[in-house]
């Protein structure tokens, strides 16, 4: 089993859609979670930042997180074209430098 | 802004060559990172650097070697180049936690 378990979709929602986006994982001493944007042919680009348990909103961006579950979610509202994009979970321990990172899912947000 | 740039955004390269991918950054982090992500795999953490002159080897250091002479510029070394080293090299800074990725270098090794 893999530290960090992500569906890699594709997930195709039409626009203005509500897309939910998530990852379990298995150890218990992660403690940071964050959210990555991957366009096609681009690097990843840091989305969402959160420590421990709870919600953390920005703009039309949700992320969550359940320690007690071990699984975290990106919620997007009113997705757009331009969301279509890969999105990666990662998440570490306190004090590492070194994130773990999910295999990542394709979204696609269709007009 | 953070600004991380990589050398070249695609580069072909034969079996056996030496290969050289260069990452600079501008925003005087500490740490720095190369990544290569293959369809299926996602990212593997190849080597890191905390420091100048210091290097750690992260998941899949073989067949790799890196550089860092200076605090902003991180080498990513091919010894000898195979076709399985063909992908997509991402290289990242940290602040030391957030990551901030370059463009990525497409890599095809023939």
């Amino acid at each position: 089993q893999k530290e960090v378990e992500q569906d890699p979709g594709p997930l195709s929602v039409p626009e203005g859609a509500i897309v939910s986006l998530n990852c379990t994982y298995s150890n218990s001493a992660f403690q940071y979670f964050m959210w990555y944007r991957q366009y096609s042919r681009k690097g990843p680009e840091l989305l969402m930042y959160t420590y421990s348990s709870g919600n953390k909103e920005d703009g039309r961006f949700t992320a969550q997180v359940d320690k007690s579950s071990k699984y975290i979610s990106l919620f997007i509202r009113d997705s757009q074209p331009s969301d279509s994009a890969t999105y990666l979970c990662a998440m570490r321990q306190g004090g590492s430098y070194i994130p773990t990172f999910g295999r990542g899912t394709s979204l696609i947000v269709h007009p | 802004d953070v600004k991380v740039t990589q050398s070249s955004r695609y580069l072909v390269k034969r079996t056996g060559e030496k290969v050289f991918l260069e990452c600079v950054q501008d925003m005087d982090h500490e740490n720095m990172f190369w990544y290569r992500q293959d369809p299926g795999l996602g990212l593997r953490l190849i080597y890191f650097s905390y420091d100048v002159k210091m290097k750690e080897k992260g998941d899949i250091p073989e067949g790799y070697s890196v550089s860092r002479e200076k605090k902003e510029r991180f080498s990513l070394i091919l010894e000898s180049a195979s076709t399985n080293q063909t992908s997509m090299y991402l290289c990242a800074t940290g602040d030391p936690y957030e990551q901030y990725f370059g463009p990525g270098t497409r890599l095809t090794v023939t």
